[in-house]
């Protein structure tokens, strides 16, 4: 079974930028996590999906968003880029609840000049 | 005070000792607690889930929670060389990261 894909893997924008970074869950998961981790900060939840809606949101403002399609698959966009962005952004997949045991993707690695 | 909270170490052990890895949390009302690995360039992976207190054992791993004191523990048996990773603890449903522990198991 084809495990957690993540594209792009590495990304390069500009400060006021937006990016939308892609995830495709393991084949029969409904749940969609995303994580942002940073040397400084470590690893911070972001939000979760499930069936299209999303479950729970951790503490980001609002230029960061997600959504997720009928067939699982998650974006995660980012508006008006700012120079902390700078990350690596994991998506994690679960069959049900993020809660569950997760299978995280190799991340994208953003980097905002 | 950080939500969760790990000794960042490094830890670092003999091969075939006992590697003791802690983590405290501040919020009363978690119910669910994870522990995670994480080798360098790789994604985490989870080791062990744990909701109710006392110990739970998989293979070396051994988790203990204690609700009362609001932590978590994870113990590593005959530890190995390839046990050498950052171990990530994670609180409640909304999956609360400490900054991890780094361990590292000289052979």
């Amino acid at each position: 079974k084809a495990g957690v894909t993540q594209t792009p893997r590495y990304l390069i924008k500009t400060r006021g930028q937006q990016v939308t970074l892609s995830c495709s869950p393991i084949s029969g998961h409904r749940s969609v996590s995303w994580y942002q981790q940073t040397p400084g900060q470590g690893l911070q939840f972001l939000f979760e999906y499930f069936s299209e809606t999303q479950r729970n949101k951790g503490n980001f403002p609002g230029r960061f968003s997600g959504r997720q399609f009928s067939n699982s698959r998650s974006e995660m966009n980012v508006s008006t880029l700012e120079l902390g962005d700078s990350a690596l952004y994991l998506c994690a997949s679960s069959l049900a609840r993020a809660q569950e045991t997760q299978y995280f993707g190799p991340g994208t690695r953003l980097l905002v000049l | 005070q950080k939500e969760v909270e790990q000794n960042s170490g490094p830890l670092s052990v003999p091969e075939g000792a006992i590697a003791s890895l802690n983590c405290t949390y501040s919020d009363r009302v978690s119910q669910s607690f994870f522990w995670y690995r994480q080798y360098s360039g790789k994604s985490p992976e989870l080791i062990m889930s744990i909701y109710s207190n006392g110990d739970k054992e998989d293979g070396r791993f051994t988790a203990q929670l204690n609700k009362a004191s609001q932590y978590v523990s994870l113990l590593i048996r005959d530890s190995q060389p390839s046990d050498s990773a950052t171990y990530l603890c994670a609180v409640g449903k909304d999956m609360r990261f400490g900054a991890g522990t780094r361990l590292t198991v000289k052979p």
